[in-house]
């Protein structure tokens, strides 16, 4: 799996968009983008997933630059409720092989949402 | 509901005295894993199951124990705990088909382990 590089913290006034980034310069053609949040010693929670082109869902939106090798969760109003700890990681979404199921988190990003 | 269920939610035990932490998912998930996670080392990997009766080492094995005799349960055990055991325990399943789909991890509510 490609390596991914975020920021270590990162603050955000409630109601403002937040943007979290991501930088995962050795992408392969076949790996795609997921994203987890973690909120305070909580079991981690999927969010979003791409390959190339942006999604978005009911809980935010995933940019993917057109070389691949960056992207960027988008809160689009961040609450409260979404302080956590924000991880991304880039997987070949293959199934099957042993080779698939090491999965490692990195130390992804603190997001402080403020009043 | 569609869950994965980990037990005890908190666990306090003596050094050397056996332990098992039970995991159990309801999706019918081929892929099940075990993390730990300790402040400033993020989630680490222990063990993962591609399926039933297929095991293999994650980035720290050492000290643990799995087994996968049946696809919904996947139980930790330490045979001998110490007490660089002390964290915080995950559990997590997925589905193994429908790829990209299948990485989509599901992740039960953790267990506190307190290893004196």
């Amino acid at each position: 799996d490609a390596k991914t590089t975020q920021p270590t913290s990162m603050d955000c006034a409630e109601g403002r968009a937040a943007n979290l980034p991501c930088n995962h310069s050795t992408i392969s053609g076949n790996e795609y983008v997921y994203w987890y949040r973690q909120i305070h010693s909580q079991g981690p929670q999927y969010i979003i997933h791409g390959l190339k082109n942006n999604e978005t869902n009911e809980m935010a939106s995933l940019i993917i630059t057109e070389d691949r090798k960056s992207s960027t969760l988008i809160l689009p109003h961040a609450t409260l409720r979404d302080t956590a700890v924000y991880y991304c990681i880039v997987r070949v979404g293959s199934a099957g092989g042993t080779s698939y199921g090491k999965l490692t988190f990195g130390q992804g990003t603190i997001l402080t949402v403020h009043p | 509901e569609a869950q994965v269920t980990q037990n005890p939610r908190y666990l306090i035990t003596v050094t050397g005295k056996k332990l098992t932490v039970t995991c159990s998912q309801n999706m019918n998930h081929e892929y099940m894993s075990w993390y730990r996670q300790d402040p400033g080392l993020g989630l680490r990997q222990i063990y993962y199951s591609m399926n039933v009766e297929v095991t293999d080492k994650g980035d720290v094995p050492e000290g643990y124990k799995v087994s996968r005799k049946e696809k919904r349960n996947f139980p930790l055990i330490l045979e001998s705990p110490s007490p660089n055991q002390t964290s915080l325990y995950f559990c997590a399943s997925r589905p193994d088909r429908d790829p990209p789909n299948n990485e989509k991890l599901f992740f039960g509510s953790g267990t506190q382990l307190s290893v004196l």
